[in-house]
């Protein structure tokens, strides 16, 4: 059971350039969620998925589009890079399970992004 | 909309003596609320989480957090530090309401004395 696999790890871009982020999970969540990580700012989410075929904006969509074709999969998408999005990505789902106590996100090991 | 706030970007303790890590929250609808812990280089993980079976919630590692309604806070503590727990801790909101977006805060990083 790998949970929630992240690809890249690392990657460096120069303004102006695209990149797709994948997100892969094997534990047959509904709910998928991307975020980035900067210093003295937590993380903040970009969008989310409640489902295959569905997307919804975040906190911070500006500059990024996802799209979710099978379940399994979650992609970010930088159309043009800017310095500003030099981050650390993550990529989450969330576990239901049978009682409230069971929820949880279970998270990927993240994607250090710059942009030069 | 829902949102928290950390009240403390770094808290220093000395080991053995009690953590307290102040998180406050706001919610439209009856919030879930979590704590998340990531060590230096690490993935997140779950410490704990308010699901309003019980005010006063008991998490993994010794921490536990007590849920206020009337004060719209859910702070941390441990009874006594362990340099283990050198770390960045964040409290999460989510509603209930079934778009189920995590709202993280801004975290707060915790330093540990020998």
């Amino acid at each position: 059971n790998a949970g929630v696999t992240q690809t890249p790890k690392f990657r460096v871009l120069k303004t102006g350039q695209s990149m797709t982020l994948l997100c892969a999970q094997d534990m047959n969540h509904e709910y998928m969620y991307w975020y980035r990580q900067d210093p003295g700012m937590g993380l903040r989410l970009i969008h989310y998925s409640v489902g295959e075929g569905t997307t919804a904006k975040g906190e911070v969509p500006d500059g990024y589009n996802v799209s979710r074709l099978k379940k399994q999969n979650f992609l970010l998408g930088l159309e043009s890079a800017a310095p500003s999005q030099t981050s650390v990505y993550f990529c989450a789902s969330r576990h239901r399970g049978q009682f409230a106590t069971n929820e949880k996100l279970f998270f990927g090991s993240g994607t250090q992004l710059s942009v030069l | 909309a829902q949102s928290v706030t950390q009240l403390d970007s770094h808290v220093s303790v000395s080991e053995g003596t009690p953590v307290l890590l102040r998180c406050n929250y706001s919610s439209s609808y009856s919030p879930s609320l979590f704590w998340y812990v990531q060590h230096p280089n690490k993935g997140l993980q779950l410490l704990l989480k308010y699901t309003s079976a019980a005010t006063l919630v008991k998490g993994i590692n010794g921490f536990e957090a007590e849920f206020k309604k009337s004060e719209t806070s859910f702070h941390l503590t441990k009874p006594s530090a362990h340099m283990s727990d050198a770390a960045e801790y964040f409290c999460v909101v989510s509603d209930t309401s079934g778009t189920y977006k995590y709202i993280f805060g801004t975290g707060t990083r915790l330093k540990v004395l020998a």
